[in-house]
């Protein structure tokens, strides 16, 4: 599966957009951008996935480039309940594996 | 939906004994779940994927006779650590594939284990 590459750490404020950058520029045909996120001591929790268009669910927006070798997770209006670690995974869909990188640290700020 | 238990969430015990961890999907059945393993400021780290029915696949260096997997119905993998010394003290997380066709996995909320 493609490696991904991710900042190690953003602040957002309160009610504001967060755009959580993940840069995945080997990504295959076939392969799937993942998003999840692990808040302090807990298991993580899936966000959601796309392939090549944009996605949105009732917990965020998934926005990927037309070339697939970026994407962009958008919390639109952030709150301090979405401090935690992000995780933007790429896997092939017959490939069951999750490969965990380290991550993106948000802090969300009052 | 696509809900997931572990039992019990933190565990306390005495080097040399054994502790099992329950992994349950509470509102789907899963032929596959996965054990991970998280040490402190470090990404989780696959275990084992567990399949149902049959034996468990464990990643390099994971010691089978010491984590011992058992999947014996669609709703439920454990894990026991045998014989546990300090060095096992760690966050230990469980997950579950659901959906047709592209499965997604779903996590437990994880078991903390201290080896005294």
């Amino acid at each position: 599966d493609a490696k991904t590459t991710q900042p190690p750490s953003m602040d957002c404020a309160e009610g504001r957009a967060a755009n959580l950058p993940c840069n995945h520029s080997t990504i295959s045909g076939n392969e799937y951008v993942y998003w999840y996120r692990q808040i302090h001591s807990q298991g993580p929790q899936y966000i959601i996935h796309g392939l090549k268009n944009n996605e949105t669910n009732e917990m965020a927006s998934l926005i990927i480039t037309e070339d697939r070798k970026s994407s962009t997770l958008i919390l639109p209006h952030a709150t301090l309940r979405d401090t935690a670690v992000y995780y933007c995974i790429v896997r092939a869909g017959n490939n069951r594996k999750l490969i965990w990188g380290l991550g993106t640290s948000l802090a969300v700020n009052p | 939906g696509a809900v997931v238990s572990q039992h019990p969430s933190w565990v306390i015990c005495k080097s040399g004994t054994s502790v099992k961890i329950e992994c349950r999907s509470l509102d789907f059945q899963a032929t596959t779940m996965f054990w991970y393993r998280q040490f402190p400021k470090q990404s989780l780290m696959l275990m084992a994927t567990s399949n149902e029915g049959s034996k468990a696949t464990y990643e390099q260096g994971v010691e089978k006779d010491k984590f011992l997997i058992n999947h014996a119905s669609l709703t439920l993998s454990t894990l026991t650590v045998t014989s546990a010394h300090p060095e096992d003290s760690s966050f230990y997380i469980c997950s579950a594939e659901e959906g047709q066709g592209l499965k997604t996995q779903y996590f437990g909320p994880g078991t903390r284990l201290l080896v005294l």
